[in-house]
C-alpha cells in the first residue's frame, strides 16, 4: 500500500534562509500530492499541492518539486520567517479518494 | 464564513462511556473525513464519506461509528470509549473529487480515563 514518509524529524533553519523539507513516497500510481502546515494546537493548514503531470509548482514563498523517477517531493520555503515554525506534512493520493500522510517534519526557525 | 468547525474542542470521559464528536462544514463539500493524530503515527483515517448517507471505513475504524444524514454534518461516535482512543481527532472536508485539498477543522482533544 501507499506509504509516505519524511526524511528528517526536525529541521532547524536560521531566519531569512531558505528551508527544504523532503518527502518520499512508495506508490507509483499516486497522482496527487499535498503539503500541510500544522502549528501547535491547531489543525493542518493546506499550503500547496501538485499533480503528477507537473514537476514544479510555486506559491507565495513556497515551491513544491516532484521527482517521479525517484518518488520524491520537496517543499521549499523562501526567506524563512519565525511564523513558519510548525510541523510540515506531505500527503499522497492513495485509493478511493484517500490521502496517506507522512509523520511530519518539525521546522524550527532560529533568530 | 466559519468553514469547518468541531465540537467540543476538549473532552474528558471515562472508559466505557459513549462519546460523540461533532463536525460541521459550511462549504457544501461532498467529501468529509475523520482522522486521529497520535505521536509517531501521523494522521490516520478513521472513516470518510463521499456524500450524505454514504460512508466507508478508513485505516482504523474499529470502535467508531459515523453517520451523515446531512451534507454539512459528519458526527463521529465512540460507542464505548477505551484508553487507546485518547487522541486528537480532526475532521476534514473536500470538494467533489477526493483528490483535491482537504481542509481541516481545529481538532478535538479527547482524553479517556
Amino acid at each position: 500500500g501507499e506509504s509516505v514518509g519524511l526524511h528528517l524529524p526536525t529541521l532547524s533553519v536560521q531566519e531569512g534562509d531558505n528551508s527544504i523539507i523532503n518527502c518520499a513516497y512508495s506508490n507509483s500510481a499516486s497522482d496527487y500530492f499535498i503539503w500541510y502546515k500544522q502549528e501547535s494546537g491547531k489543525g493542518p493548514q493546506f499550503i500547496i499541492d501538485i499533480r503528477s503531470n507537473m514537476d514544479k509548482r510555486q506559491g507565495q514563498r513556497v515551491t513544491v518539486l516532484l521527482n517521479k523517477t525517484v518518488k520524491h517531493l520537496s517543499l521549499q520555503i523562501a526567506a524563512t520567517q519565525p511564523g513558519d515554525s510548525a510541523v510540515y506534512f506531505c500527503a499522497g493520493s492513495g485509493t478511493a479518494s484517500k490521502l496517506t500522510f507522512g509523520t511530519g517534519t518539525r521546522l524550527q526557525v532560529t533568530l | 464564513d466559519a468553514g469547518i468547525t468541531q465540537s467540543p474542542r476538549y473532552k474528558i470521559t471515562e472508559t466505557g462511556r459513549q462519546v460523540t464528536l461533532m463536525c460541521h462544514q459550511t462549504w457544501s463539500h461532498s467529501y468529509m473525513f475523520w482522522y486521529r493524530q497520535d505521536l509517531g503515527h501521523g494522521l490516520r483515517l478513521i472513516y470518510y464519506s463521499a456524500a450524505a448517507d454514504i460512508t466507508d471505513k478508513g485505516e482504523v475504524p474499529d470502535g467508531y461509528v459515523v453517520s451523515r444524514s446531512k451534507t454539512e454534518n459528519f458526527p463521529l461516535t465512540l460507542e464505548s470509549a477505551t484508553r487507546s482512543q485518547t487522541s486528537v481527532y480532526f475532521c476534514a472536508s473536500s470538494e467533489i473529487s477526493g483528490n483535491l485539498p482537504q481542509y481541516f477543522g481545529p481538532g478535538t482533544r479527547l482524553l479517556v480515563l
